[in-house]
């Protein structure tokens, strides 16, 4: 079966400092991987897309950028942490290929102080 | 840009009722639709995923119907239980493989 895992689960970090967050996914192959960000009192905002390794899409401008160096590993990151990047991050993947389910992690929640 | 409003924003109900959430979406050009439900501090579980071509899809106690045309879905929980407490998200995806649009969710508290 297929599992997906983010890591850290809690952090908190100061303002401008670097961000790095992970996600993997294991039992799938090729799947489409996804970074939301869900901020108080808002919705699930899409941050990122990948249909592939190197392939990112960027639904947002803001001051976060996303990798995908292999097929199950999706990253987050950030230069320098504003006080607006406070959150829920949630990594989702799906298998694609018609089936669009999407499957998300436990997430990450982000304190910048 | 498709914008997806859900109603009522909070709800809470005594245990056994059959109760019913309510999603709107306004681009009715949609691929599919697809319910969460996400426990406090948690990640999302899917509930329920309906394809454009679709009425309805049933789970156990979850029944979720779409008209696309008036750009609405519902997603009826019956016989509730206090396990069923949480937040229902409903999601809409315009573009196959591409990003869902989430409402703002329905907190639901059923109360023993």
């Amino acid at each position: 079966s297929q599992t997906i895992h983010q890591w850290p689960a809690t952090l908190v970090q100061p303002v401008g400092s670097p961000l790095s967050l992970e996600c993997t996914v294991e039992g799938t192959s090729n799947p489409n991987l996804y970074w939301y960000r869900q901020a108080a009192g808002r919705g699930l905002q899409l941050l990122f897309y990948s249909v592939g390794i190197g392939q990112i899409s960027s639904e947002v401008p803001q001051n976060l950028s996303a990798s995908r160096p292999q097929d199950r590993q999706f990253i987050l990151s950030s230069k320098k942490l504003l006080l607006s990047d406070s959150g829920f991050y949630l990594c989702a993947w799906a298998p694609g290929l018609g089936d669009d389910t999407q499957y998300f992690g436990p997430g990450t929640r982000l304190t910048v102080l | 840009k498709q914008e997806v409003t859900q109603i009522p924003a909070a709800l809470s109900v005594p245990e056994g009722e059959n109760l019913v959430l309510n999603c709107s979406f306004t681009d009715s050009a949609i691929y599919n639709l697809q319910w969460f439900r996400q426990d406090p501090g948690k990640g999302l579980t899917s509930l329920l995923l309906i394809q454009s071509s679709q009425r309805e899809q049933t789970s156990g106690r979850l029944n979720a119907s779409l008209d696309k045309s008036s750009g609405r879905s519902t997603l009826y929980i019956a016989a509730s239980q206090p396990g069923d407490s949480a937040t229902y998200l409903c999601a809409v995806n315009s573009n196959s493989g591409y990003a869902l649009n989430f409402g703002k969710g329905t907190s639901l508290l059923v109360t023993p």
